[in-house]
């Protein structure tokens, strides 16, 4: 699976959007980005994924450019329950989910 | 409804000792995984398992070993535990398709304590 580099840590405000970016300089043309949050204490949970352009869901939106080398996780209007760590996997489509690991991610601190 | 559950949420036991985590999900899943999540806080896969194969990191240790009675039930036996067998433990289960498999469910986690 293509190795991927987030930032370790980012600090907000209620209220505020939140833009997490990961690169992939290595992703091959058969990977999909996903992105994954894990509040403390609990298992992760799928967020959003996509393979090019934007992709929107009630929970977030994903900003992928042209050359896919890195994709954007945001989040509007973050509260104070949003605090987690966020992860970006990047993997093909077809069997890398057998193989999933999971890196540091970016633990994003939401303050009042 | 609770989609993915595990017990116990925690355990506590010597080195040495053999225990098993059970795993259940009532997604109608039919591809089933172990992670393991260690102090530092990464999150390793260990096992994938569907009625078709098993998938094994190739770093887990034989004294691991899925066992799944049934479709929804993915149980973990863990023979002759070590110190650092201390960890967090969560069971996942997707659908074995394409993009799907990345949409995994995770349960709440079990807290195996070694001493």
């Amino acid at each position: 699976l293509a190795k991927t580099t987030q930032p370790i840590s980012m600090d907000s405000y209620e209220g505020q959007e939140v833009n997490i970016t990961c690169s992939h300089n290595n992703i091959a043309t058969n990977d999909y980005i996903t992105w994954y949050q894990q509040f403390p204490s609990q298992g992760p949970r799928f967020i959003i994924q996509g393979y090019k352009t934007k992709v929107t869901n009630e929970v977030a939106s994903l900003f992928i450019p042209a050359d896919r080398k890195s994709s954007t996780l945001s989040l509007p209007r973050v509260s104070l329950s949003d605090t987690a760590v966020y992860y970006c996997l990047v993997g093909p489509f077809s069997g890398g989910y057998n193989k999933l690991i999971f890196g540091a991610g970016t633990r994003l601190a939401v303050h009042p | 409804d609770t989609a993915v559950s595990q017990t116990p949420k925690y355990l506590v036991t010597q080195m040495g000792n053999d225990k098993s985590i059970k795993c259940e999900q009532n997604l109608g899943h039919d591809t089933m995984y172990w992670y393991k999540q260690d102090s530092k806080k990464f999150l390793k896969i260990m096992f994938s398992y569907n009625n078709k194969e098993l998938i094994i990191n190739e770093t887990v240790p034989n004294r691991f070993s899925p066992k799944s009675p049934d479709k929804a039930h993915l149980n973990l036996h863990i023979n002759s535990l070590e110190l650092g067998d201390s960890a967090v433990y969560f069971c996942a289960s997707s659908q074995d398709s394409g993009l799907a498999g990345y949409e995994q469910y995770f349960g709440p986690g079990t807290r195996l304590t070694v001493t």
